[in-house]
């Protein structure tokens, strides 16, 4: 079955620290992946996705991620942590031969002063 | 254009009864999908939309749970006979994506927060 894990349920950063999130997924085709992030109180907003077309995938907020099918691996990261990127983040795979989607349990990401 | 929209946006009920939410998908957006969200907790996938069609309802937690769709339009989720572990917040969202694989983006309402006393 098609699924999501993500590694740690809370990461916490200093401001200009690197941030990494990580996320493993599985899948029996070749997968399409997401990161969403989820401000408080927000509803969820696309971060960036992976389709194939290039491995290192550059999203919004100077977020990317790369996916490293050796590793089943798409693991987000920002240079430069920003106190505004304290939020929830989540990964996400498509699975089989429709739209379906599955979702990780999500990170929250804390960022100190 | 307008994004997704879910109503109401907050619903308390009393433990036992009926409640209905309600979402308004982007027009055009052929697939649909419910989400659960307890406090502090991931998304919990419920039911997946693809027209009036459901081919997957893995995920509604027991048979209190029902949702439907009119279409490519609005889909209701109705959960009868509340218990206090019903209360989430639950999401709702679309995507353009028609059958077959495809990597479009889902796109989220702001949620229905439901507390079940």
């Amino acid at each position: 079955a098609q699924s999501v894990t993500q590694l740690g349920s809370h990461v916490s950063v200093s401001e200009g620290a690197l941030v990494l999130l990580r996320c493993n997924y599985s899948s029996s085709v070749p997968p399409y992946l997401f990161w969403y992030v989820q401000y408080p109180n927000q509803g969820l907003q696309l971060l960036l996705k992976y389709t194939s077309a290039a491995t290192l995938v550059k999203g919004i907020n100077g977020f990317e991620a790369e996916f490293k099918k050796s590793e089943t691996s798409f693991h987000l990261t920002k240079p430069s942590a920003h106190m505004s990127d304290a939020a929830e983040y989540f990964c996400a795979v498509t699975i089989g031969y429709n739209n379906d989607m599955r979702f990780g349990a999500g990170t929250r990401l804390t960022v100190k002063p | 254009g307008a994004g997704v929209s879910q109503s109401p946006s907050n619903k308390v009920t009393e433990k036992g009864k009926d409640v209905e939410l309600r979402c308004d998908p982007i027009s055009g957006h052929t697939a649909l999908y419910w989400y659960r969200q307890r406090l502090g907790q991931g998304l919990e996938f419920l039911i997946y939309f693809q027209g009036n069609s459901a081919p997957d309802k893995s995920g509604l937690p027991s048979d209190r749970f029902s949702a439907e769709r009119t279409g490519e339009s609005v889909s209701t989720l109705t959960i009868q006979r509340t218990q206090q572990e019903d209360s989430a917040v639950y999401l709702c969202a679309s995507s353009s994506g028609r059958w077959g694989r495809s990597y479009n983006e889902q796109f989220f309402g702001p949620g229905t927060r439901l507390t079940v006393l």
